[in-house]
């Protein structure tokens, strides 16, 4: 099956601008999806498709991709921004047919 | 407004099966192209999806898991359920159900609703 790729940890200074990646294969072919899983709390989607966002997101919340590689950006991050981000997509590989999620990227919003 | 809701023992013996249902409320499952999923959370470790299942009962799973587990649909009772067989101390996680598009037929990542988890631990 397919692999995504996250980095574990990111920081972002109150305000700033904060890019998430995720890398693999699968994204060559598929969006990626975006979801913000707070302590204690069952993940929320926050990004869907091509640069999606289900009603209540915020719109500092944007998605992009290019090649290998999908990004979220959070432009001008909040307190309540400090979560675990998870990206996943479809896997396709072989006969398979499923979906894959990324090993997720801790915020922290200085 | 959908709802889903997990249930099932806390607590398996190893070598057991698991089995949680996922009841959903606010729309019937039968309805819409959706799939209805799990996935599971392991203590301080990321997501896992286990598999899905379609309201016509076609179901894929997690190829790492796919020996172990059975995903089945009641739609009487507007609910869907997971098996997993032979568990082991490294199943013990927050197992969540959660619907997600469909997209050709076949499941898209697009998890949309879940429920809120449910920690089962697998000790003797």
């Amino acid at each position: 099956s397919s692999e995504l790729t996250q980095d574990p940890a990111v920081s972002v200074a109150l305000g700033q601008t904060v890019r998430i990646t995720c890398q693999g294969d699968s994204l060559r072919n598929f969006f990626a999806n975006w979801f913000q899983q707070k302590p204690g709390q069952a993940p929320i989607l926050v990004i869907y498709g091509q640069n999606n966002r289900p009603s209540g997101i915020p719109d500092r919340f944007s998605g992009s991709s290019s090649g290998n590689t999908a990004s979220l950006t959070i432009t001008g991050a909040q307190a309540e921004d400090e979560a675990d981000y998870y990206c996943n997509t479809r896997d396709t590989s072989g006969n398979h047919r499923g979906v894959v999620f990324g090993g997720g990227t801790r915020l922290t919003v200085l | 407004q959908l709802q889903l809701q997990e249930s099932g023992p806390g607590l398996v013996k190893p070598s057991e099966t698991l089995s949680l249902t996922c009841t959903v409320s606010g729309d019937s499952i039968s309805s819409g192209t959706y799939y209805w999923g799990w996935i599971r959370q392991p203590p301080g470790k990321g997501l896992e999806w286990i598999g899905s299942i379609y309201n016509g009962g076609t179901t894929y799973y997690n190829p790492s898991l796919k020996s172990r587990v059975t995903i089945s649909v009641d739609t009487s009772k507007n609910q869907f359920s997971l098996k997993l067989n032979s568990v082991t101390a490294a199943d013990t996680a927050v197992y969540y159900c959660a619907r997600h598009e469909s997209y050709g037929g076949n499941p898209t990542g697009t998890f949309d609703r879940w429920g809120q988890g449910t920690l089962v631990t697998v000790s003797s």
